[in-house]
């Protein structure tokens, strides 16, 4: 069974810049997660799909973050403009559903650096 | 300035050694427990998860034990290989299959 895909795998641009980084769940998983990574710390939730759904963005900053799941399949998530604090890597998961106690899968991240 | 997080508790034990990892939880409410192992350069790896209604369960090579009394879990690495070394995070999952993330410890298997 095929992983989470995340791409691209690194990006390095200028602050103000746009960014967007793209994700594909393992196939059937109805629960899609962005998750922030700083370097040394654990992962944060940034938003969390059921289908195309948004189940929980209470920790997206939405003055710059947005996501998507259109079809409820792939999602995308942007930032737009960057700053120099969101360098960290951008971890995608899956889940089967959105039950309690289903376990995520995560996907390899995006590195992301902001000069 | 503040830097925690960026000097992650390291644990260092000799190659077929027994690990333990140590992890505190701050919401007593929450009654699931993960434990995901995270390599260089990759994303969280599912390792063994356990339930609040349980305080001990058993998977291959690991086991992780929990005491809701002092919100406390472990995991316990048996035989550690050289393999093993990664970061190793806890996870409380909370309404919803939310994951609040603790901070990880950094494991270095010496051969």
């Amino acid at each position: 069974e095929a992983g989470v895909a995340q791409s691209p795998r690194y990006k390095i641009i200028e602050k103000r810049q746009s960014v967007a980084f793209w994700c594909n769940p393992i196939s059937g998983h109805a629960t899609l997660y962005w998750y922030q990574q700083i370097l040394g710390q654990g992962p944060k939730l940034l938003i969390q799909f059921q289908n195309n759904g948004v189940v929980d963005d209470s920790q997206l900053p939405k003055d710059r973050f947005s996501a998507e799941r259109l079809k409820g399949v792939d999602s995308t998530l942007k930032i737009q403009p960057a700053k120099l604090e969101d360098s960290a890597v951008y971890l995608c998961a899956s889940s089967g559903g959105q039950g309690r106690r289903e376990t995520q899968y995560f996907g390899p991240g995006t590195r992301l650096l902001v000069l | 300035g503040e830097s925690v997080g960026l000097h992650l508790p390291t644990l260092s034990v000799q190659e077929g050694d027994n690990s333990i990892i140590n992890c505190a939880y701050s919401n007593s409410a929450s009654d699931y427990f993960i434990w995901y192992k995270q390599e260089s350069g990759k994303g969280p790896q599912f390792i063994i998860d356990i339930r609040s209604n349980m305080d001990k369960r058993q998977g291959q090579r690991v086991t992780v034990l929990l005491n809701k009394t002092v919100k406390h879990l472990s995991l316990q690495i048996a035989a550690t290989q050289p393999g093993d070394s990664a970061v190793y995070f806890c996870a409380e999952g909370g309404g919803g299959n939310k994951l609040t993330f603790g901070t990880g410890t950094q494991l270095k298997v010496e051969l």
